[in-house]
C-alpha cells in the first residue's frame, strides 16, 4: 500500500535554531515528491519538486533532499515567518497522495 | 489566469441538507482533485478526476459525490450533510506529464450544524 509519513507532526524551534522536517514513503515507481507550504486558512503553496534521489532544490532558507526512502526539509536560521504547516505529496497511480504535515512554530 | 477558483468560501448548512461546492481551473489540467482537511491533520483525498467524463473514488468518498463534464469544472455534491463533513475543501488540479506541480484553491469551510 502506498503511504506517505511525515514527521515530527510539531516542532517548536528558536529563531536562528536550524532543524529537519522527514518525509518518509512507500510508493512503487515515484514519479516525484513535492513539498508544500500551508498557512493557517489558506490552500497549500506549492515549494519543490524532487524526482531522483540525490537531487536536491533550494529556495531562501529551505533546502529539500531525496533518498530512496525519504525526503528531508532543511530549514537554516529559520525567522517567525517560517512558522506554517509543510506537507509533502507523492503520485501514487492517478491520485496524488499527502502526509500528515509538520507544524512549524519560529519563536522571535 | 486565475488558476483553481473555489465558491463559496464558507458555508454553513443544517443536518440533512445538500449542496455543491464548486471548482474551476483554467490551466487545461487533466487531472483535477478534492481533498478535506479537518483541523491539525493532513489532506485526505475524496474523489479525483482524470479527464471529462471520469471519477474514481479516493481515500474517503462516502457521503459525496462528483461529475467532470468539462476540463474546467469539477463540483462536488454532498448529499444529506452530516456533522462529519465539517472541514475545510480543497480542490485542486494539475498536470501528470511534464512539470507535475498541483494547483490549489483557496478552500471552502463548511460547518454542519
Amino acid at each position: 500500500e502506498d503511504q506517505v509519513t511525515q514527521s515530527p507532526e510539531a516542532l517548536r524551534l528558536q529563531e536562528g535554531e536550524s532543524s529537519s522536517l522527514n518525509c518518509s514513503y512507500t510508493v512503487s515507481g515515484l514519479r516525484g515528491l513535492f513539498w508544500y507550504r500551508q498557512d493557517p486558512g489558506k490552500g497549500p503553496e506549492f515549494l519543490f519538486t524532487l524526482y531522483s534521489a540525490g537531487e536536491e532544490k533550494e529556495k531562501e532558507r529551505l533546502k529539500a533532499t531525496l533518498t530512496k526512502k525519504e525526503s528531508f526539509l532543511h530549514i537554516t536560521a529559520p525567522k517567525p515567518e517560517d512558522s506554517a504547516t509543510y506537507l509533502c505529496a507523492v503520485p501514487a497511480g492517478n491520485m496524488l497522495t499527502f502526509g500528515g504535515g509538520t507544524r512549524l512554530m519560529v519563536k522571535p | 489566469n486565475a488558476g483553481v477558483t473555489q465558491t463559496p468560501k464558507f458555508r454553513i448548512l443544517k443536518i440533512g441538507q445538500s449542496m455543491t461546492l464548486q471548482c474551476t481551473q483554467d490551466m487545461n489540467h487533466n487531472y483535477m482533485y478534492w481533498y478535506r482537511q479537518d483541523p491539525g491533520m493532513g489532506l485526505k483525498l475524496i474523489y479525483y478526476s482524470v479527464g471529462a467524463g471520469i471519477t474514481d473514488k479516493g481515500e474517503v468518498p462516502n457521503g459525496y459525490n462528483v461529475s467532470r463534464s468539462t476540463t474546467e469544472d469539477f463540483p462536488l455534491r454532498l448529499e444529506l450533510a452530516a456533522p462529519s463533513q465539517t472541514s475545510v475543501y480543497f480542490c485542486a488540479s494539475i498536470e501528470m506529464a511534464g512539470n507535475t506541480e498541483a494547483f490549489f484553491g483557496q478552500g471552502t469551510r463548511l460547518t454542519v450544524v
